[in-house]
């Protein structure tokens, strides 16, 4: 079984400050790992995806990954926030080929002016 | 538009009634994802189907139901609805693979009074 724990569940920032959200995964066997952005009132969006080959990742919005296997973490960060970035931000992990993804509690960031 | 539609967007109910939630996945995916969505428990799995059959279950209460049909569209049907029921219930779909994560739809939040 895999798990996945967000280290943070509040992120505030001013805005073009960088930001990191962090996330730890746990899992017996090769993984897939995901991050997802709620915006308020709608449906988790897929923002970036780690497979295989390049521990770094680049997604939508300017957000970028580093998957790192020692520290089995996948920590997601952009350079300088937008305070449209505001929102919630879900990792996921999931085993190879089995389908279902195992979600963490999310990390609300909030950009301010 | 991510391609998943779930119906209704919104649903008030009363206590001990039933209601069904439907969810038409992106074209081509063949698995479906239910999952629910409050305040104190975050995003709880629910249940997974791949090609009409289930595959994986989570924390899904006996009076909650779902099934999908052959054209792949998925019911959810809660039962003896509970206050505490009220959430948003959203429903992914993928490959079913698990290597291009999942695409959400927008939700539907139900109100249980």
């Amino acid at each position: 079984a895999q798990s996945v724990t967000q280290l943070d569940s509040q992120v505030p920032v001013f805005e073009e400050a960088p930001v990191e959200l962090r996330c730890n995964y746990s899992s017996s066997v090769s993984v897939y790992l995901f991050w997802y952005v709620q915006y308020p009132n709608q449906g988790l969006q897929l923002l970036l995806k780690y497979l295989s080959g390049s521990t770094l990742v680049k997604g939508i919005n300017g957000f970028e990954a580093e998957f790192n296997k020692s520290q089995t973490s996948f920590h997601l960060r952009k350079p300088s926030v937008h305070i449209s970035d505001t929102a919630e931000y879900f990792c996921a992990v999931s085993a190879n080929n089995a389908g279902k993804s195992t979600f963490g509690d999310g990390t609300t960031l909030t950009v301010k002016p | 538009d991510s391609g998943v539609t779930q119906t209704p967007k919104h649903l008030i109910t009363a206590t001990g009634q039933r209601v069904t939630l439907r969810c038409s996945p992106r074209s081509g995916d063949l698995s479906v994802y239910w999952y629910q969505q409050s305040l104190d428990q975050g995003l709880q799995f629910l249940i997974q189907y791949y090609n009409g059959e289930e595959r994986a279950k989570g924390n899904i209460l006996e009076r909650f139901s779902a099934q999908q049909f052959p054209d792949l569209h998925s019911e959810l049907n809660l039962s003896s609805l509970e206050l505490g029921d009220s959430a948003l219930y959203f429903c992914a779909s993928s490959s079913g693979t698990g290597r291009n994560g999942y695409t959400f739809g927008s939700g539907t939040r139900l109100t249980v009074v």
